[in-house]
């Protein structure tokens, strides 16, 4: 099955930072990947789908880039309520597989 | 508005199984495609199965295979997963999750609407 490899697996930045999460296939996968946020105790939320579009009404402070095998997810100025755990998911081919996640905190 | 409203958390003995529902409240089932995503405690997310919209199969991942099955109702608007033979190691949050096309007439999937989530308890 792909493996998909996130990077790191927390990080605690200041409000107003540039925050990048990375992600990882160990298969190529053009596009096919998908980047969601999860707060505690809720559903994940989709953000970003084929590696850059960003989902109706996220707000524009979150981008994606990437292609082939590497992936990243921006936050361009950390605000307090970007505090979750986020996921990157693959959908070239099933099974559908994600990151192991990546948990966001504020220093 | 459209939810997808699942049912309480269950507490389950191991070798038993367990049947999670998800109802889709204020739409049909026939405009998602159902898929069942699950979490164990402070882990990461593990995709169960679902409908293939393209051929209306069912597709398990390879480790849920001969344990569980999906199915729905559509006259109720509603999804099932159920899992059997239950062990301790499947104590987890079980989402359903729509699958969707993201990109006109282009693959790009993902799942873009979730349910609340069913904790599933398997203890002795």
């Amino acid at each position: 099955d792909l493996q998909m490899t996130q990077s790191p697996s927390s990080l605690s930045a200041s409000v107003g930072d540039r925050v990048t999460i990375t992600c990882r296939a160990s298969l190529t996968i053009g596009t096919y990947l998908n980047w969601y946020q999860q707060k505690p105790g809720k559903a994940p939320k989709l953000l970003i789908y084929a590696a850059s579009t960003l989902q109706s009404g996220v707000p524009s402070r979150f981008s994606g880039r990437g292609s082939g095998t590497d992936f990243t997810l921006t936050i361009s100025s950390l605000r307090p309520e970007d505090v979750a755990t986020y996921f990157c998911q693959h959908s070239f081919s099933t099974p559908f597989t994600f990151g192991g996640g990546t948990k966001v905190e504020i220093k | 508005q459209v939810q997808l409203v699942q049912s309480e958390a269950e507490v389950k003995k191991p070798g038993a199984s367990v049947k999670v529902s998800c109802k889709v409240s204020g739409g049909s089932l026939t405009e998602f495609s159902m898929h069942w995503v699950r979490q164990a405690p402070g882990k990461g997310l593990e995709w169960i199965g679902g409908l293939d919209p393209e051929d209306g199969e069912t597709l398990y991942a390879e480790e849920f295979q001969g344990r569980v099955i999906l199915t729905e109702d559509t006259s109720t608007d509603t999804a099932f997963m159920e899992l059997s033979n239950l062990r301790s190691e499947d104590t987890a949050v079980y989402f359903c999750a729509n699958l969707r096309d993201m990109v006109i007439n282009r693959p790009f999937q993902a799942f873009d609407f979730w349910g609340q989530g069913t904790m599933v308890i398997v203890s002795s």
